[in-house]
């Protein structure tokens, strides 16, 4: 597509309940990138792919979250046994690979755990 | 490692004003650095990078930063405000090489008054 779709873009869930959050690259795009953000804050990185694996996923704050991307294009974040704390706006960005590209992010997921 | 300071979460300009964003990075390497903009409810959208070519990058929207590596900084301005400028703005830092994902400041939202 034309740019980094994310899905849905509002989600509110109990919480304990279990939530996914997708998101569809730019066609082409090896490496991929979660962040979340923070009511006034900056984006905190969580985990990066490049094709199907996960090159780094040391910002995953627990074993609670967990992202994948099988077939190196769309990938899922999911939140087992969501706590309120979770509430954030997740977004998801994407780049050709190499350092200099920047990144090309999505409108976000907004998650409100109640 | 790398980390960036953003001066001031809260600037405000009149119209036609210089705008001048602070961003102080940290690197043990010398760094690749972004700034981004992002508008209510929006994804983050790439305003200008500097990676390692000209000091003086220009960008989008007649923004333009300079890269200070005695100053350790990386400061955004625009001579004359618009109103369209009201958003947040975000520096980033990323090492050249080895594909480590951006980090991001805590940002600084901009309002301009007419």
């Amino acid at each position: 597509g034309a740019g980094v779709s994310q899905t849905p873009s509002n989600k509110v869930t109990e919480k304990g309940k279990y939530v996914e959050l997708r998101c569809d690259p730019i066609s082409g795009h090896t490496a991929l990138y979660w962040y979340r953000q923070s009511l006034g804050q900056g984006p905190e990185f969580l985990i990066y792919f490049q094709g199907t694996g996960a090159a780094d996923d040391s910002g995953l704050p627990n074993d609670r979250f967990f992202a994948v991307r099988p077939e190196g294009s769309v990938s899922t974040l999911k939140i087992q046994r969501t706590e309120r704390g979770d509430s954030a706006v997740y977004l998801c960005a994407s780049s050709p690979g190499g350092q200099d590209y920047g990144y090309t992010f999505g409108s976000g997921t907004r998650l409100t755990v109640v | 490692a790398q980390s960036v300071t953003q001066l001031g979460s809260h600037v405000s300009v009149s119209e036609g004003a210089l705008v001048l964003l602070r961003c102080n990075y940290s690197s043990s390497v010398p760094p690749y650095l972004f700034w981004y903009v992002q508008y209510p409810n929006q994804g983050l959208q790439l305003l200008l990078k500097y990676t390692s070519a000209a000091t003086l990058v220009k960008g989008i929207n007649g923004f333009e930063a300079e890269f200070k590596k005695s100053e350790t900084s990386f400061h955004l301005t625009k001579p004359s405000a618009h109103m369209s400028d009201a958003a947040e703005y975000f520096c980033a830092v990323s090492a050249p090489s080895g594909n480590t994902p951006l980090v991001f400041g805590k940002g600084t939202r901009l309002s301009v008054i007419a």
